[in-house]
């Protein structure tokens, strides 16, 4: 079973600044996937990678299959990326998803 | 395109009661994952199907069951509800399923558990 680690668990950062979320898994991979989670439960799907680094807006998400540990960055945050972002692996069999705990991100204005 | 969609969204029961959630996948999509969110467990993985048949099963007991239509359309069931049942089901969908492709979720259904 794949353990999936990511820290921080809670992170608050001030309108504008550089956010890091980070996520280890035990277990190698195929394929590594960001979600978003916004109070009410909805969950979108952010990116979905398996090497390298992938852009979306003011999203970039990286990973490094070796060190097995992937990254979450958020250039210039804003009060609306406020949410729960979760990262989340395969298993081996390649269907059902172990997901990490969660980093809980606050930006204030 | 219309999204997933997922009914009901709120539900309140009883224990010893069943309940019954429905998720209308994304046209086209064959598979449907279900899953439980709760404070203390975070997202588990319950089951997965694809094109009517249970791909793969989570760690849940046998009184969660799903089945899957042949429009893509599923249904899970939870029998004999218990307190710690409480809890978000999220169903998403994919082309081509599981931990291989992009999911696009579901609000999801908020079962509460009395």
């Amino acid at each position: 079973k794949n353990e999936v680690e990511q820290s921080p668990q809670n992170l608050t950062a001030q309108e504008g600044e550089f956010i890091t979320i980070n996520c280890s898994y035990s277990v190698g991979i195929s394929a590594l996937h960001w979600l978003q989670q916004h109070p009410g439960g909805g969950i979108v799907s952010l990116f979905m990678l398996s090497s390298g680094k992938k852009k979306h807006g003011r999203l970039i998400a990286t990973i490094n299959i070796q060190e097995k540990h992937s990254s979450l960055h958020i250039t210039a945050s804003h009060p609306r990326d406020s949410a729960v972002y979760i990262c989340a692996v395969p298993e081996t069999s390649g269907s059902r998803l172990t997901f990490g705990e969660g980093t809980q991100l606050t930006v204030n204005p | 395109k219309a999204g997933v969609t997922q009914t009901p969204r709120y539900l309140i029961k009883t224990r010893g009661q069943q309940v019954t959630l429905s998720c209308s996948p994304i046209s086209g999509h064959r598979s449907v994952s279900w899953y439980q969110q709760t404070p203390g467990q975070g997202l588990q993985f319950l089951f997965e199907y694809f094109s009517e048949t249970q791909r793969n099963k989570g760690n849940f007991p046998g009184r969660f069951s799903g089945r899957q239509f042949s429009n893509s359309r599923s249904e899970m069931n939870v029998s004999t509800l218990e307190l710690g049942d409480s809890a978000l089901y999220l169903c998403a969908s994919s082309s081509l399923g599981g931990g291989q492709d992009t999911q696009y979720f579901g609000p999801g259904t908020r079962l509460t558990v009395l």
